[in-house]
C-alpha cells in the first residue's frame, strides 16, 4: 500500500465551496474506490471504477463526484451538495474488482469550517 | 441486501490472553473475506485474509476461521501484546452482474491490558 498516495492529508474547507482530494497510484491497479469514515464508524463506499473513464456510484454518492481519465488517478470531489462532509476519507486500489485485496492510502482528513 | 455484521464493537483483554471477533454475512456467493487493522488515524492495513476455498488460515498469531454453510468467519489473535491495540474490520465480497464489491464490518475496537 505505499505505492497509493493521497493529499492532502488535512483540508478545510468553507460552507459552500467544492473541494478536490487526490488518489494517486503507481501499483499498477486497475480498480479504484473511496470510502468516507465518520468518527468510530466503519468505512462507507462512495465511488468506485474498474477501468479508465468508468466509474460506478457506491452507497453514499449523493454530493460528491469522481473522474477516471487516468488509471493512476481517481480524485474526489465533494461538492456543496454535501451537507456534512467533515470526515476522514480513504482511497483504495485493487488489481482488479474481482476478489482482490484493496490497498488503501493513508487518508485525508476534511472539516468543513 | 448485502451486508457484513461484526461483533463485539468493543473488545478488552488482558496481554497475552486470547482475542476472538466474530463476522457473518448475507450472499451465499460471497468468496473472498479479508480482515483489516486500522490505527487511530491511520490507513487500514490487510492483516489476513481467507478465501472460500479454505476453512482456516493461520499467520503467526493470527488465525481466520470460515464457516460457509453457517456464513460466519472470526479472526483469532492468541498471546495479545500492546501493539495489538487498534480498530479490526471485517469485510466479505459481494458479486453483482458486472464486478463484485467488498461490504465492510462496523469494527472492533480491541484493547489489549498490561
Amino acid at each position: 500500500d505505499g505505492g497509493i498516495t493521497q493529499s492532502p492529508k488535512y483540508l478545510f474547507r468553507k460552507e459552500g465551496q467544492n473541494v478536490t482530494l487526490s488518489c494517486e497510484q503507481n501499483l499498477n491497479h486497475d480498480a479504484m474506490y473511496w470510502y468516507r469514515q465518520d468518527p468510530g464508524q466503519g468505512l462507507r463506499l462512495i465511488y468506485y471504477s474498474q477501468i479508465v473513464n468508468d466509474f460506478q456510484k457506491g452507497d453514499i454518492a449523493e454530493g460528491y463526484s469522481v473522474s477516471r481519465e487516468k488509471k493512476e488517478s481517481f480524485p474526489l470531489t465533494v461538492t456543496s451538495a454535501q451537507k456534512n462532509p467533515t470526515a476522514f476519507y480513504l482511497c483504495a486500489s485493487s488489481k482488479g474488482s474481482d476478489a482482490d485485496t484493496q490497498y488503501f492510502g493513508p487518508g485525508t482528513r476534511l472539516t468543513v469550517l | 441486501g448485502e451486508n457484513v455484521e461484526q461483533h463485539p464493537s468493543t473488545l478488552s483483554v488482558q496481554e497475552g490472553d486470547s482475542a476472538v471477533i466474530k463476522c457473518t454475512y448475507s450472499d451465499s456467493a460471497s468468496n473472498y473475506f479479508p480482515w483489516y487493522k486500522q490505527e487511530l488515524g491511520k490507513r487500514p492495513q490487510l492483516i489476513i485474509d481467507i478465501r472460500s476455498n479454505v476453512g482456516e488460515k493461520k499467520d503467526q498469531r493470527i488465525a481466520v476461521t470460515l464457516n460457509k454453510t453457517a456464513k460466519h468467519f472470526s479472526l483469532h489473535i492468541t498471546e495479545t501484546q500492546p501493539e495489538d491495540s487498534a480498530v479490526y474490520f471485517c469485510a466479505a465480497t459481494y458479486e453483482y452482474s458486472s464486478a463484485s464489491k467488498i461490504i465492510f464490518g462496523s469494527g472492533t475496537r480491541l484493547s489489549i491490558r498490561p
